[in-house]
């Protein structure tokens, strides 16, 4: 069983302020996701990591920012928010030796509101 | 590149009767290929995959899919559906490079 946790779950947020979206997996995968879902619509990659210290952007474009500082932690970080980043924020992770390739367990999301 | 479509957004069908939800693809490798559910206010759970082998792959649930690569298909099937299937149901697809391409989901209503 995968376990994958994200916090919060919801939050509502004015414009402006800095907000941090947690992430955490206890299965010890190296690779781990954030995707950006809008409401009705596909998933888009925003961030992916490799492994430790090691982030790249995905292909949608997005003004959040990552880290991976540990193995089971990836947060994500939005500066200044703006009611352009109010979506559905679903973390994942995937690991090629433990579970099978290609394949990623993802996290319950995270729906920010910016208003 | 790969990309996904999903041929329907939304498809309503009755309690107990069978159902076929479309997926097709096109990559100029090969490519493994998923099915999951997102259930309402919910992250993503694992259906099924295709990885290599048998075309035809059973997932939880009672749901299967069939990997045709001459038509880049990967339908996803059920032959009797309960109210607790409505859902939202995503492909994804994976060449084996970073991470998985979806398509813009189909939304399953099953009524009474």
């Amino acid at each position: 069983e995968a376990d994958i946790y994200q916090t919060p779950r919801y939050l509502v947020i004015g414009t402006g302020k800095k907000i941090t979206l947690e992430c955490s997996q206890t299965m010890g995968h190296d690779k781990m996701y954030w995707y950006q879902q809008d409401p009705g619509m596909e998933l888009h990659l925003i961030h992916y990591s490799y492994g430790v210290n090691s982030t790249e952007k995905g292909d949608l474009s997005s003004e959040s920012t990552v880290s991976r500082i540990r193995t089971e932690h990836f947060p994500l970080t939005l500066e200044s928010a703006r009611p352009s980043h109010t979506s559905q924020y679903l973390c994942a992770s995937s690991d090629s030796v433990r579970t099978g390739p290609y394949e990623q367990y993802f996290g319950p999301g995270t729906r920010l509101t910016v208003t | 590149a790969q990309s996904v479509t999903q041929l329907d957004s939304q498809v309503p069908v009755f309690e107990e009767a069978p159902v076929e939800l479309r997926c097709n693809y096109s990559s100029s490798v090969s490519v493994y290929l998923f099915w999951y559910v997102q259930y309402p206010n919910q992250g993503l759970q694992l259906l099924l995959k295709y990885l290599s082998g048998s075309t035809l792959v059973k997932g939880i649930n009672g749901f299967e899919a069939e990997f045709n690569k001459s038509q880049t298909s990967f339908h996803l099937r059920k032959p009797s559906v309960h109210i607790s299937d409505t859902a939202e149901y995503f492909c994804a697809v994976n060449t084996g490079r970073r991470a998985l391409t979806f398509g813009s989901g189909t939304r399953l209503q099953v009524q009474p």
